[in-house]
């Protein structure tokens, strides 16, 4: 059973354009909310992350939306870059469970020069 | 220092071989992770430990045995692994509580022939 669902599976965008991902959850003791950007052979980095009591994190191009009551949560990427393409994987935990994190099935981006 | 060390980073072993892969980290974290990743999928979680000892095990095969010799190490030993086994193992720190970002290694690429 997937915890999180995320969309599209992949993705392509223009230079300078607008990237938008979406995730969508079920049980609602989850309570943080990371994303992850993922390069070939590389491990996860943590890109930018969340928490039910904020409807919106941003931090420089890369942005957080969070709609609590339909248990969903995008990000967007503003100006798009080249550089910026890579897999994403949304994720979320419940509390007191450290760091175990359910993640959505991920998706990738290109950005076209 | 906000690295996790992983090696070796890429390992090709027998059927009927045992190999460990090793992970470090240098952050004071108290909680350590094995995730299991296959190609343009998300990281499965397999073992976490929290200070030092074993507190998830997601019904891994016997075949992988995780050992935290320390605070600081995280190891995985391997024996009679599958073909099907072959992926991408990462590990990952965090602090023990949640809703705080985990720091993952670049991973083992793992062959099993």
């Amino acid at each position: 059973q997937q915890q999180v669902k995320q969309s599209p599976q992949s993705l392509i965008v223009q230079k300078g354009g607008i990237s938008i991902i979406n995730c969508a959850y079920e049980n609602t003791a989850f309570d943080y909310f990371p994303w992850y950007q993922q390069f070939p052979g590389k491990g996860p980095a943590l890109l930018i992350a969340i928490r039910p009591d904020v409807s919106e994190k941003k931090e420089g191009r890369f942005t957080i939306s969070f709609n609590k009551s339909a248990k969903q949560f995008s990000l967007h990427i503003m100006d798009s870059q080249p550089g910026d393409s890579a897999t994403y994987f949304c994720a979320a935990s419940l509390p007191n469970t450290g760091n175990q994190f359910y993640f959505g099935t991920g998706t990738s981006l290109t950005v076209i020069p | 220092d906000t690295e996790v060390t992983q090696t070796p980073k890429h390992l090709v072993m027998g059927m009927t071989n045992k190999k460990s892969l090793k992970c470090e980290q240098h952050m004071g974290h108290r909680a350590m992770y094995w995730y299991k990743q296959k190609a343009k999928k998300p990281p499965e979680l397999m073992f976490v430990y929290s200070y030092e000892k074993l507190s998830i095990n997601e019904s891994v095969p016997s075949r992988f045995s995780p050992e935290c010799p320390n605070s600081s190490l995280l190891n995985l030993h391997l024996h009679a692994l599958q073909p099907e086994d072959s992926a991408l193992y990462l590990c990952a720190s965090s602090q023990h509580r949640g809703g705080t970002e985990a720091f993952f290694g670049q991973g083992t690429r793992l062959t099993v022939v």
